[in-house]
């Protein structure tokens, strides 16, 4: 299976300043047609998760773009630029390449 | 608009047998994978089943800690994703949320596997 291992477990960040979350592959995530099969999720607290970013790079509906991702084949970054109150919340990355679909740990994201 | 609605939790005992649902709405059911997930208290997302489209031959996928309990389905008629939980265990204890390619998730149903 393929295992993403996200860090740092969680991050403090005063509103309006920038957080940045890494996650980690085992395995590359490109596949054989050329996409990268990388998503990040958020999670508030007491909901379900919520589709961020799909294909590494590219914001889910609706989602600001103050949320950006980046990465190679297997180690990729979630930035969330002026972080606002409703960003509070686990965020996951998960990968779609083969089954099992698996996800990282979380990051849980608090206010200072 | 994508619309998804879990039923069907509770509180079962050890060995004991559930039937959790999902009303899909807002799309073609037929042309989407499904899928199940569940997330334990306190812990982190787990994908547990999926259930390929129609152009697939709804073709099933499981995790190995579910495979030969839990049966993921489809009434394609009614627009239903099913799945049947036999012989659940304290460790199926989770909130089980359906979801459509997760791009879309339902807001989740509990089941409490304890005697």
């Amino acid at each position: 299976d393929i295992v993403l291992t996200q860090a740092p477990l969680s991050v403090s960040v005063t509103p309006g300043e920038s957080a940045s979350i890494s996650c980690r592959s085992s395995k590359s995530l490109l596949s054989s047609k050329g996409i990268t099969s990388l998503y990040w999720y958020l999670q508030r607290p007491g909901k379900s998760p919520q589709l961020l970013i799909y294909q590494m790079s590219n914001l889910a509906s609706g989602v600001p773009d103050r949320f950006s991702s980046s990465g190679s084949e297997t180690d990729f970054t979630l930035k969330i630029s002026k972080v606002e109150t409703e960003d509070v919340g686990v965020y996951y990355c998960g990968h779609r390449l083969e089954y099992p679909w698996t996800f990282g740990g979380g990051t849980k994201l608090e206010l200072k | 608009e994508v619309k998804l609605v879990e039923y069907g939790g509770g509180l079962v005992q050890p060995g004991a047998s559930l039937r959790l649902s999902c009303e899909a709405s807002g799309f073609t059911f037929s042309d989407f994978y499904m899928e199940w997930i569940r997330q334990a208290p306190g812990k982190g997302l787990e994908w547990i089943a999926a259930s390929r489209n129609k152009a697939n031959d709804y073709s099933t996928v499981y995790s190995a800690s579910v495979k030969d309990r839990f049966t993921i389905s489809r009434d394609t008629y009614k627009s239903i994703l099913y799945l049947q939980m036999n012989t659940l265990k304290p460790e199926d204890t989770a909130i089980y949320y359906c979801a459509r390619g997760l791009s879309h998730w339902g807001q989740g149903v509990m089941v409490t596997v304890s005697s």
